[in-house]
């Protein structure tokens, strides 16, 4: 399969602590993507970060690459209890396409 | 106000009809894209189009159809020929290559 495989499929933490995500992915990217999905909602974009880069930071997120371990982690520092919701990775490979995984479903207990 | 479009929210077809499910993008965008997601699962790709009278299928577009006739316009008819419709669909819109724009999505019941 060439889509990315999060884990885990589902993490729960109390309100204030940290959240890590992780994507793994078999073939060569140009780009990885990391979207939100509040339940019954449509995606939306959190952090694109190109084959070329390490890390990425917006806010209270943080999104690393490692391209030689094929895999990416997305943090999020302080947690709320907005932040609960299906967090997905996304490959683009050049294909004019992306490819979603599974997804990580993040439970914030206040 | 720039954005992407979905109706009906819900929709409702007895078995053997085609539906139709509507996408509009003001963004400007070249590139569309049509999802579909069953319950606890991620996305996948029913159709794209790169371009205005163009389109490409994905990996499940057996007993789908698209048109792109218009740049702001994507629809997706459900038809008969796909068995087992229930679920939610996702329309989304990027500038190629780059983050995509997703609408809030239309959940399409078999009754």
């Amino acid at each position: 399969s060439q889509q990315g495989e999060e884990d885990p499929q589902a993490l729960s933490i109390q309100e204030g602590e940290n959240a890590t995500m992780n994507c793994s992915y078999k073939t060569s990217i140009n780009n990885l993507q990391w979207y939100r999905q509040n339940s019954g909602r449509g995606l939306v974009h959190l952090i694109l970060i190109r084959s070329n880069e390490r890390e990425k930071h917006s806010g209270r997120l943080r999104v690393t690459l490692d391209t030689s371990k094929k895999s990416s982690s997305l943090l999020i520092t302080a947690s709320r209890a907005a932040d609960t919701a299906s967090y997905f990775c996304a490959i683009f490979q050049g294909a004019q396409k992306l490819v979603f995984g599974q997804g990580t479903r993040l439970t914030i207990n206040p | 106000d720039g954005g992407i479009t979905q109706s009906p929210k819900y929709l409702f077809r007895k078995e053997g009809q085609n539906v139709t499910l509507s996408c509009e993008q003001n963004l400007n965008h070249d590139a569309m894209y049509w999802y579909r997601q069953d319950p606890g699962q991620g996305l996948r790709l029913i159709y794209y189009s790169q371009i205005v009278n163009d389109f490409q299928k994905g990996d499940i577009a057996e007993g789908y159809s698209v048109s792109r006739e218009k740049k702001e316009s994507f629809p997706l008819t459900v038809t008969s020929a796909q068995k087992n419709p229930t679920a939610f669909y996702l329309c989304a819109s990027s500038r190629t290559g780059n983050e995509q724009f997703f609408g809030p999505g239309t959940r399409l019941t078999v009754l």
